[in-house]
């Protein structure tokens, strides 16, 4: 199972949107609608941001949003805050036996 | 509050084996599928395997089938990881990682266990 295909990087000022981007296969992102996506800050555990594509976790503001077309998923972060910038990863459910996947993962820079 | 705290990451030579351990606290742990989530320092999240709340299924990445198994004691609220013939490419952070059942994320995550695998 090949991992996901992120942007290496996106950037924005504060206050701005960024979108990142997650594609994969109909095996995957296409195939189910169990894309997540984590945000993980150096030296720290990933924490979960969005669920079931679009669904955010109690306690995630509504600045994080997420959205699938085809097999693409897009994870877009509105109103960009310094506490923004870390890395960003999407996660697909695959099916049973190789059961998930992983972007190549995004640092989000803030400006 | 959930708590999931990894422990026995050390350094071990190519060839060798290990086993990992991970404490659940603040939910109830038997109410969870969980899974082992690794992470190559400077690099990328891979999924590892996965063992629901019964342990009636487990299944594993490519990369690691054969070589590792996943168990857990829900008596002890624990979930372990037996991994062995480690190579190099096995170095990495260690993370275990909780999903509600009948979910497909991870919805709670320790803060992981370095294994470095080197001679």
């Amino acid at each position: 199972q090949s991992a996901l295909t992120q942007p290496r990087s996106v950037s924005g000022s504060p206050g701005q949107s960024v979108t990142i981007s997650c594609t994969g296969t109909s095996s995957d992102v296409g195939g189910y609608n169990y894309v997540s996506w984590y945000q993980q800050h150096p030296g720290k555990a990933p924490k979960l941001m969005v669920y079931d594509v679009s669904k955010r976790p109690s306690g995630v503001p509504d600045r994080f949003s997420g959205s699938k077309s085809g097999n693409t998923a897009s994870l877009t972060i509105s109103g960009l805050q310094a506490e923004d910038e870390a890395d960003y990863y999407c996660c697909s459910y695959t099916g049973h036996y190789t059961s998930y996947v992983f972007g190549t993962g995004t640092k989000v820079t803030v400006l | 509050e959930v708590q999931l705290v990894e422990s026995g990451g050390v350094v071990v030579q190519p060839g060798g084996s290990l086993r990992l351990s991970c404490a659940a606290s603040g939910f109830t742990f038997d109410d969870y599928a969980m899974h082992w989530v690794r992470q190559a320092p400077g690099k990328g999240l891979e999924w590892v395997s996965l063992i629901p709340w019964d342990g009636s299924y487990i299944y594993y990445a490519d990369s690691v089938k054969g070589r590792f198994t996943i168990s857990r004691d829900n008596s002890k609220n624990s979930l372990y990881l037996q991994m062995n013939s480690l190579g190099a490419e096995d170095t990495a952070f260690y993370y275990c990682a909780a999903s509600s059942s009948w979910t497909y994320y991870f919805d709670s995550w320790g803060q992981g266990t370095l294994v470095t695998v080197s001679s």
